[in-house]
């Protein structure tokens, strides 16, 4: 895929400090999104950002969203090991499709 | 809470033969979509429909084909399997946004 594409691919940090992902898109969007995907696993989705938003909590989740840089970032604070997987941001275009860029891992040592 | 199912979870198939994956949506959700995500790769939009009819088509190969039916479930029909289809197949469901991901269907194709 070459829109939403991720910043860094993978991201190794330790247990309880935070983890930035950043991402990068081409056209319009109506909204963007982060999902999380476990090993071979199902999406599970986790905040979505509309195109007139500018951030967004949720949690430990906070999500910022540039719309003059077409980019968004995601930051897990006091990350756990449990937040081990990759992350993937997607934007939704006119039919709500979803245009996936290429996941981050991120792996969090105890 | 009621999440979305496919089934089967895991297939296995030779070379031209033929595979049909289901999938029921979270009760209430009128769309269901389609993404295949191969081995590595971000997913990638297949087919969507809204209240039984497409909404709208991405990436699909003319050998697939899907439809969704009246009690709102959906299938994917894969004919002249190929290698290159072995990957994990999701679909998901929204009433509006965001999408929410079943566990996909892994096929393997020998």
């Amino acid at each position: 895929s070459q829109q939403g594409e991720e910043d860094p691919q993978a991201l190794s940090i330790q247990e309880g400090e935070n983890a930035t992902m950043n991402c990068s898109y081409k056209t319009s969007i109506n909204n963007l999104q982060w999902y999380r995907q476990n090993s071979g696993r199902g999406l599970v989705h986790l905040i979505l950002i509309r195109s007139n938003e500018r951030e967004k909590h949720s949690g430990r989740l906070r999500v910022t969203l540039d719309t003059s840089k077409k980019s968004s970032s995601l930051l897990i604070t006091a990350s756990r090991a449990a937040d081990t997987a990759s992350y993937f941001c997607a934007q939704a275009g006119a039919n709500s499709k979803l245009t996936f860029g290429k996941g981050i891992t991120l792996s969090v040592r105890p | 809470a009621a999440g979305v199912i496919q089934s089967p979870r895991h297939l296995i198939k030779e070379k031209r033969e033929t595979a049909t994956l289901k999938c029921y949506p979270i009760p209430r959700h009128d769309t269901v979509y389609w993404y295949q995500q191969g081995p590595g790769q971000d997913p990638q939009f297949l087919i969507s429909f809204y209240e039984k009819m497409q909404s709208d088509k991405g990436s699909i190969p003319d050998r697939f084909s899907a439809q969704q039916f009246s009690d709102y479930h959906s299938e994917l029909n894969m004919s002249s399997l190929e290698l290159g289809d072995s990957a994990l197949y999701f679909c998901a469901s929204s009433g509006r946004t965001p999408q929410f991901f079943g566990p996909g269907t892994r096929l393997t194709v020998l």
